[in-house]
């Protein structure tokens, strides 16, 4: 079974510092990512999407892919308080209809 | 522009009973989704609809039933609610099954919170 991994977390990060979130995969077929930030209480929204090995900078958010060793992450540069949330990384199955695989996301707390 | 638009917000139901959730999207999609979402697990999908008029199993189906009514309703109905269904529901929408490609994301509603006692 196909599967996307998270570390729960939380991970703690001071207010202005770099957060670096991470998610294994582990089909290697896999071709299209996607990062959801998810208020408690409230739906997944998209923050990134990465189809290509290396970096994509969107703002102060960053994903980075690495399809050789299957891994994706995802990093939020000068952290506000305004980012504490849940972080889900969704990966395309294309041997499933193109369903996503979702990961259990990475609660990040940023401490003022 | 509602976008997604899912009913009940919160709903609580004596094991046994049945329900439906209702859907509804206004971006003229094609594709329509829904899951569920547990404590520590990842979204899990239970039914999804490519298109109009198909509708097809997920990775979670058992003791769900989904309607295609239209473009822009999808449908999720409880037959005989248990406790294991308590969770929060999640209705979406996408333009179709090949956007992912491209970047085109999917849409969700604000989600059903569903408790079986």
């Amino acid at each position: 079974q196909k599967e996307v991994e998270q570390n729960s977390g939380p991970l703690s990060v001071p207010e202005g510092a770099i957060a670096s979130l991470n998610c294994t995969y582990s089909d290697r077929g896999s071709q299209s990512f996607f990062w959801y930030r998810q208020y408690s209480g409230k739906s997944p929204e998209l923050i990134m999407f990465i189809y290509s090995n290396g970096d994509k900078e969107d703002g102060r958010f960053t994903a980075q892919l690495n399809k050789a060793s299957q891994y994706v992450s995802l990093l939020i540069r000068d952290s506000q308080p305004s980012d504490s949330a849940t972080y889900l990384c969704a990966v395309v199955d294309m041997d499933s209809n193109y369903q996503l695989i979702w990961g259990a996301g990475t609660k990040l707390i940023i401490k003022p | 522009n509602a976008g997604v638009t899912q009913t009940p917000k919160f709903q609580v139901l004596k094991t046994g009973q049945s329900m439906t959730l209702q859907c509804a999207q206004d971006m003229n999609h094609n594709s329509m989704y829904w899951y569920r979402q547990d404590p520590g697990m990842g979204l899990r999908l239970i039914y999804y609809s490519a298109s109009e008029g198909t509708t097809d199993k997920g990775e979670v189906p058992n003791g769900y039933n989904v309607s295609r009514l239209n473009k822009r309703e999808f449908s999720l109905r409880l037959e005989s609610a248990a406790p294991s269904q308590t969770s929060v529901y999640f209705c979406a929408s996408s333009p179709d099954r090949d956007h992912f490609f491209s970047g085109n994301t999917i849409y969700f509603g604000e989600g059903s919170w569903l408790t079986v006692v």
